[in-house]
């Protein structure tokens, strides 16, 4: 089976700009969260969804936004880049219910300059 | 807010060492994972503890959870050059998808 699969795998952006990123679930999981991940530190949660709700939500600003497509892959949209955004964005997929275990994608790495 | 502090942060040995790194929380988790990532990639789920004072062995690595759930231990034994990589603890959630991450321990086994 198919782990979870995140596009694009690198982007560059300049400040202001918008991005949108990409992830596809394990097959037969709902959730999915999304995490940045900044060089040194561990994976701060940005948002979780399930069955197309948003579920949960980290401390990011309103320009972090995410959707849920009914074939439970998510989008996850940044505008007005910022310096500070550049990151690692890593995209995880979860049974809900489950013991808190979370299957990562490769991650989508983002330099704004 | 809950916090997971993970020590050393750094560590770097011989090949055929032992080490233990370590994961702390003044809050109780209802699960903890560890999780190795390496560079450029995502983590890799390790391993799942529920149960305080909970023993896992999973080859040359063996995980502990605290009594009380707040602490967590990664005792490698023998390490090797593929050991090489970033250990995070996470503290689960039971709606899953949302945990908390400490900020690794970096491993470096030499050869």
């Amino acid at each position: 089976d198919a782990g979870v699969t995140q596009s694009p795998t690198h982007l560059i952006k300049t400040r202001g700009q918008q991005v949108t990123l990409r992830c596809s679930p394990i097959s037969g999981h709902k959730s999915v969260s999304w995490y940045q991940q900044v060089l040194g530190q561990g994976p701060q949660f940005i948002f979780q969804y399930y069955e197309k709700e948003e579920r949960g939500r980290g401390n990011f600003p309103d320009r972090f936004s995410a959707r849920q497509f009914p074939n439970y892959s998510s989008e996850l949209n940044v505008n007005a880049l910022l310096l500070g955004d550049s990151a690692l964005y890593l995209c995880a997929s979860s049974l809900l219910g489950g013991t808190g275990e979370l299957f990562f994608g490769e991650g989508s790495r983002l330099t704004v300059l | 807010t809950q916090l997971l502090e993970q020590s050393p942060q750094f560590l770097s040995i011989q090949e055929g060492e032992n080490l233990t790194v370590y994961c702390n929380s003044s809050s109780v988790f209802s699960s903890l994972q560890w999780y190795r990532q390496e560079p450029g990639e995502g983590p890799v789920l390790l391993v799942t503890v529920v149960t305080g004072g909970e023993v896992k062995k999973l080859k040359r690595l063996t995980f502990q959870f605290g009594d009380a759930r707040k602490d967590s231990s990664l005792h490698i034994t023998a390490a090797q050059p593929g050991d090489t990589g970033l250990y995070l603890c996470a503290g689960g959630d039971t709606n899953a998808g949302k945990s908390t991450f400490g900020d690794g321990t970096t491993l470096t086994v030499k050869p």
